[in-house]
């Protein structure tokens, strides 16, 4: 089975700082990626995905995210954040091979940006 | 985009009275819904996957006449927490595949209902 790691559960970052959340993840099939965010009592909006091609993701934003097979990571990186960008930020996987039946989701990482 | 809508998007109940929570897709028909709970400050939880015309498929672990999903049609999925008690209070989120964009795996969330019993 699938699994997502996200290691830092809390991220705190001054504003205009650069900052990069880590995911990685257990699977012995191919995958694609999701990062999705979460702003206090709402849904999830997703990011950016990773389905093929360039191992290099834009989201929206300004986020951006790299896929590393080789490290079975994809971390979530952005070069100057903003107090908005205060939120919840959770990684996900889904098996190309399996009908797209299911979503795992990661632990999420609370991005915490201060003035 | 696709567009997804819960209601309501707050609840509060007595203990032992039941809860129905709404989850609409508003511009597409999603024959699939996801149900998640959500603690605070954790992950979500895949709760059942509801499907249009049958009956919902449950994680386990989840009590399935605990939380009712009826998926009616292909634009609405209700779940009903019955006979709610105080733990059960949490976050529900639901969520769809729009069928346009099923290549991707991506899901389109609802906004969520915070549901506390007393």
């Amino acid at each position: 089975a699938q699994s997502v790691t996200q290691l830092d559960s809390q991220v705190p970052v001054f504003e205009e700082a650069p900052v990069e959340l880590r995911c990685n993840y257990s699977s012995s099939v191919s995958v694609y990626l999701f990062w999705y965010v979460q702003y206090p009592n709402q849904g999830l909006q997703l990011l950016l995905k990773y389905l093929s091609g360039s191992t290099l993701v834009k989201g929206i934003n300004g986020f951006e995210a790299e896929f590393n097979k080789s490290q079975t990571s994809f971390h979530l990186r952005k070069p100057s954040v903003h107090i908005s960008d205060t939120a919840e930020y959770f990684c996900a996987v889904t098996l190309m091979n399996t009908g797209f039946q299911k979503l795992v989701f990661g632990t999420g990482t609370r991005l915490l940006v201060s003035p | 985009g696709a567009v997804v809508s819960q209601h309501p998007s707050w609840v509060i109940c007595k203990s032992g009275t039941s809860v129905k929570i709404e989850c609409r897709s508003l511009d597409f028909q999603a024959t699939t819904m996801f149900w998640y709970r959500q603690f605070p400050k954790q992950s979500l939880m895949l709760m059942a996957t509801s499907n249009e015309g049958s009956k919902a498929t449950y994680e386990q672990g989840v009590e399935k006449d605990k939380f009712l999903i009826n998926h009616a049609s292909l634009t609405l999925s209700t779940l009903t927490v019955t006979s709610a008690h105080p733990e059960d209070s949490s976050f529900y989120i639901c969520s769809a595949r729009d069928p346009r964009q099923e290549v991707t795996g991506e899901l389109f969330f609802g906004e969520g209902s915070r549901l506390t019993v007393l």
